[in-house]
């Protein structure tokens, strides 16, 4: 699988839009990019995937770039619950594929 | 729709003591997960079962074994518990979400091992 590469932490202003890049250079054509996040040592919880459009759902948007080497997660209206390490994460579709969290981006949403 | 459900949600163990951590998922899905995660650190894959009847091995497997009881349940045990597998332990089922594989989380044991 592709490694990432994300920023270790940033700070962003509550009510602003968070915007959380990932450089994913070595990403294979069958590769999905997944946004997860961890608050404060609960579960990771699922954000949001995508292969090469831009989606968005009711918690994020993804933006990737055309050449798909790197993404954008945003977080259009940050809270103060929105606080937590984000991770990006690279993996091929199928079955029973393991994913592989690297050190993620701490997110730290200010009052 | 609970999810992800794992018991119990903390527990403290003497070395050399066993247990069972439980794992339960209501998605339907084939495959689940044990993940480990200790302070400050990434998950690391202990053991996994694409499908009912199958296990494997993850990158840390020693110290651990796992049952896939049924489709639902996916059970980790720990036959004699050592300081070292003090950790944050989260099961996670995997299943088929807008065209791709979504893993979905439990959340989590915490286990001391004095």
């Amino acid at each position: 699988d592709a490694k990432t590469t994300q920023p270790p932490s940033m700070d962003c202003a509550e009510g602003r839009a968070a915007n959380l890049p990932c450089n994913h250079s070595t990403i294979s054509g069958n590769e999905y990019v997944y946004w997860y996040r961890q608050i404060h040592s609960q579960g990771p919880q699922y954000i949001i995937h995508g292969l090469k459009n831009n989606e968005t759902n009711e918690m994020a948007s993804l933006i990737i770039t055309e050449d798909r080497k790197s993404s954008t997660l945003i977080l259009p209206h940050a809270t103060l619950r929105d606080t937590a390490v984000y991770y990006c994460i690279v993996n091929r579709a199928g079955s029973a594929r393991q994913l592989t969290f690297g050190s993620g981006t701490q997110l730290t949403v200010l009052p | 729709n609970a999810g992800v459900t794992q018991t119990p949600k903390f527990q403290v163990l003497k070395t050399g003591q066993s247990m069972t951590l439980q794992c339960a998922q209501d998605m339907n899905h084939n495959s689940m997960y044990w993940y480990r995660q200790d302070p400050g650190m990434g998950l690391r894959l202990i053991y996994y079962s694409a499908s009912e009847g199958t296990t494997d091995k993850g990158e840390v497997p020693n110290g651990y074994n796992v049952s896939r009881l049924n489709k639902r349940e996916f059970s980790l045990r720990l036959e004699s518990a050592a300081p070292s597998q003090t950790s944050v332990y989260f099961c996670a089922s995997m299943g088929r979400d807008r065209y791709t594989d979504t893993q979905y989380f439990g959340p989590g044991t915490r286990l001391t091992v004095l």
